[in-house]
């Protein structure tokens, strides 16, 4: 079975205040893509980053980190220094291949207060 | 064309009508794919189309529900006799395959369907 799981619902955090949010997920398959998305209050999905099976090393965009541990199946995401701009809902999903699928966990809604 | 676009926005229905949704992707996409997002949740998948060819099909897509994408540009996803459960946000997703592992995907604004 293919599942994604976001265990944090709702995060609350300080300007300037650096914020990991979890993701997990469960696959047999070997081949596999991980990607985080951020729904701003104005709805419009947006495409952060996409990560292959076959790639753990970490990636750093600007404020932005992503940790992938394939021994504990996670792919966390770190936002430094948070700005109110960052207050969002912000997904983890799980593809393969050939893309035919997405499956998205349920969601963490930060929110950054000034 | 600078993005993929949905139509329309919003819709209010009464239980048992028949409603319709548009999808544009963006131009030369080739994959678009339909979701629904109900309040709280992550979108859900509900379908998939490389070209004119539906290639895959969750089995959240019951009956009622049909969706085509004629000619490979544009798509629609009709609900036929809808019940209160299909209020929810109907969102779209265009992307394109560059090589085996390039993929960016861009998201429509979504349709918010409400059934009374």
């Amino acid at each position: 079975a293919q599942k994604v799981t976001q265990a944090q619902t709702e995060i609350s955090v300080v300007e300037k205040e650096d914020v990991t949010l979890d993701c997990v997920y469960e696959t047999r398959d070997t081949t596999y893509y991980l990607f985080w998305y951020k729904q701003p209050p104005s709805g419009e999905l947006v495409f952060l980053i996409r990560r292959n099976s076959f790639d753990e090393q970490n990636e750093i965009s600007g404020r932005y980190s992503w940790n992938f541990q394939k021994s504990t199946s996670s792919f966390n995401f770190t936002i430094t220094a948070s700005q109110v701009v960052d207050s969002a809902v912000y997904f983890c999903a799980l593809s393969f291949y050939n893309f035919n699928k997405f499956y998205f966990g349920s969601g963490t809604k930060l929110n950054v207060k000034p | 064309d600078t993005g993929v676009s949905q139509d329309p926005r919003h819709k209010i229905t009464k239980r048992g009508q028949n409603v319709t949704f548009r999808c544009d992707p963006i131009s030369e996409h080739n994959r678009l794919y339909w979701y629904r997002q109900t309040l709280g949740q992550g979108p859900e998948f509900l379908t998939y189309f490389q070209n004119e060819a539906q290639l895959e099909k969750s089995r959240l897509l019951s009956d009622r529900f049909s969706a085509e994408r004629p000619k490979g540009s544009f798509s629609t996803l009709e609900i036929q006799r809808t019940e209160q459960g299909d209020s929810a946000m109907y969102l779209c997703a265009s992307s394109s395959l560059f090589g085996t592992s390039e993929i960016t995907e861009f998201f429509g604004p979504g349709t918010r369907l409400t059934v009374l």
